[in-house]
Formats: C-alpha cells, structure tokens, sequence
C-alpha cells in the first residue's frame, strides 16, 4: 500500500526565511510524485510532478526536488502569500490513476 | 471560466436524511473523481470515473453511490446520513493519462447534525 508522510506538519516562517518541506514516501514503483497547494475554504491546486530521483522543478519561489525515498519543497524568501497548506501526493505503477495524498504541511508566513 | 465547478458549497443536514452533491468539469477530461477530505486535511478516494464506467471503488459505505451521466459530471448520492460523513468532499477530474495531475473543485463542506 502506497504510503505519504510529509512533515513538519505546521511551519511558521518570516517574510523571506527560507525553508523546506519534507514528503517522506513509500511506494510499489513511482509512476509521479504530485505537490499541491491548497488555500482555505479552495479545493488543492497543482504546482508540480516529479517522474524519477534527481529530478528538480521550480516555479517562481517554489523548488521541488525528489530522492527514491523522499520529496523536498524549498520555499525561497517566501511572502505572506505563499502561506497555505502543501499537499504531497503519489502514484504507484499498480495504483491505477488513484493519488495518495499526504496530511500536508500548513505553512505561515508572516510580513 | 471554473474548470471543476461542484453545488452546493456548504450542506447542513440531520442524520438520516438523503443528499447529492453535483460535480461538473469543462476540461474535456475523461476521468472524474470523488476525495473526502477529513478534519486533519488528509485527502481520500473514494470513486473514480472513466468515461461514464466506475474504475476505482474504495472501501466506501453503500450508501455512498456515484453516478455519471457523461463523462463530464459525476454525482454523489448519500443515503441514510451519518454524523461520521461530515467531511469535505471534493470532485476532480484528469486526462486519465499517466501521471496526469488531478484538478480539483472547492468543494463542498458536508455537516450532519
């Protein structure tokens, strides 16, 4: 069973501290690890897919990078409107199209 | 334009009672799904859709029942509601291809008193 454990589960940060979030996985053959946002009250919002270890991807203050057993989210000089909760998801070769999702990390970004 | 549209956004309603959620995507996507969100945020499935045929079935109560008329909407009904169902059920939808992210509706925020 394909298992997601992201950490910590709450972060609070000042207006361009940087730092990471943590997707720990477990998986029976990767097929895509997914981050998402989500705001409050909003359903999650796509940010990136990562196919294979080493891979990196980066959008604007947002860099995700993947190892074989975990997912790093790097928030550079973040701003208060990057405060939400970051969802981490995988899909396993024998998943189907079914996601597992992660509890996500709330993330609080103070001017 | 909203991409994952579902109605209502919030349900307040007694145990017992019977209630649907509506769910409508103008992506051209092929695949549809239900997630329960509980109170700690964690994202479950529920349901999958391709094209209009059932291809995941979680281990959902009965009284949960999808139904999609075509491949752009898919519907939940519930039946007999539980104080155990308040939740946040959330409808997305994909290509269907490999690795194909989800794209996922607001919501809808279901309390059963």
């Amino acid at each position: 069973e394909d298992q997601v454990t992201q950490s910590p589960e709450a972060l609070r940060l000042q207006e361009g501290e940087s730092s990471s979030l943590n997707c720990s996985y477990t998986v029976s053959g990767l097929r895509g690890l997914f981050w998402y946002r989500q705001d409050p009250g909003k359903g999650p919002e796509f940010l990136f897919t990562l196919y294979s270890a080493g891979e990196e991807k980066e959008k604007e203050r947002l860099k995700a990078t993947l190892t074989k057993k975990e997912s790093f989210l790097h928030i550079t000089a973040p701003k208060p409107e990057d405060s939400a909760t970051y969802l981490c998801a995988v899909q396993g070769w024998t998943s189907g199209s079914r996601l597992t999702f992660g509890e996500g990390t709330q993330l609080t970004v103070n001017p | 334009d909203t991409a994952v549209s579902q109605t209502p956004k919030y349900l307040v309603t007694q145990m017992g009672n019977d209630k649907s959620i509506k769910c409508e995507q103008n992506l051209g996507h092929d695949t549809m799904y239900w997630y329960k969100q509980d109170s700690k945020k964690f994202l479950k499935i529920m349901f999958s859709y391709n094209n209009k045929e059932l291809i995941i079935n979680e281990t959902v109560p009965n009284r949960f029942s999808p139904k999609s008329p075509d491949k752009a909407h898919l519907n939940l009904h519930i039946n007999s509601l539980e104080l155990g169902d308040s939740a946040v059920y959330f409808c997305a939808s994909s290509s269907g291809t490999v690795n194909s992210p989800l794209h996922f509706g607001n919501g809808t925020r279901l309390t059963v008193t």
